[in-house]
């Protein structure tokens, strides 16, 4: 079974700058997709970016980016400028299409507040 | 473009009896997802449809849980008889699988329940 780890329970940057959120995962599989999901405190969960393992460049969404190491099974975000409107949870999640199951397997979360 | 739907957003019952939550995806959307969410943790798969019928539910507690989508469109889910632990965020999400494989994943607000 798929295991998402998030070592970092809470965070917190100043406005402006740059953090790095944490995630590894434990997997067998060679191809799967990884997702890092924002829930503000409003707890609608928002796509932030997604990977594809088989690509071997990192995703990038505008203040976002992602460092994928396939071998180390880890999978990091960095939020550049961060903004007040960043402040939420973040999960990491893990996908594998098997049978035409897309079971999502999330970490724990970690909370991110940006201080102004 | 209306999000995913659930309905109601909050509800408080006493242990064992019953509570059934609605959820209406976004128009199109052939693939519904229903994730448990306990406080301090990321969301868990209860049960995956496609269209009417279920691809995964191997994670329903399938002794109290159960969930329909009849006209593969909108989804009930029920719990009978409730327990403690059964307190948690209950998430509804839907997608549109294409050929590009994109497999984005739209949450709905949630429904938080509290047994009692």
């Amino acid at each position: 079974a798929q295991t998402v780890t998030q070592s970092q329970p809470e965070m917190s940057v100043q406005e402006a700058e740059t953090v790095t959120l944490s995630c590894t995962y434990d997997t067998s599989e060679n191809n799967y997709y990884l997702f890092w999901y924002k829930q503000p405190p409003s707890r609608q969960m928002i796509l932030v970016i997604r990977q594809e393992a088989y690509k071997q460049q990192n995703a990038t969404e505008n203040r976002f980016s992602v460092n994928f190491q396939k071998a180390a099974k880890s999978f990091s975000l960095k939020i550049s400028d961060s903004q007040l409107g960043d402040t939420a949870m973040y999960f990491c999640a893990f996908m594998k299409r098997q049978g035409g199951s897309e079971k999502l397997v999330f970490g724990k979360g970690t909370k991110l507040t940006v201080n102004p | 473009e209306a999000g995913v739907a659930q309905s109601p957003r909050y509800k408080i019952i006493e242990k064992r009896q019953s509570v059934a939550f609605w959820c209406n995806p976004i128009s199109g959307h052939a693939t519904l997802y229903w994730y448990q969410q306990i406080l301090g943790q990321g969301p868990k798969l209860l049960i995956q449809f496609q269209n009417n019928g279920v691809v995964d539910d191997s994670q329903l507690p399938k002794d109290r849980f159960s969930a329909e989508r009849l006209k593969g469109v909108d989804s009930t889910l029920k719990i009978q008889p409730a327990k403690l632990e059964d307190s948690a965020v209950y998430l509804c999400a839907s997608s549109s699988i294409t050929t590009t494989g994109n497999n984005e994943q739209f949450f709905g607000p949630g429904t938080r329940l509290t047994v009692l």
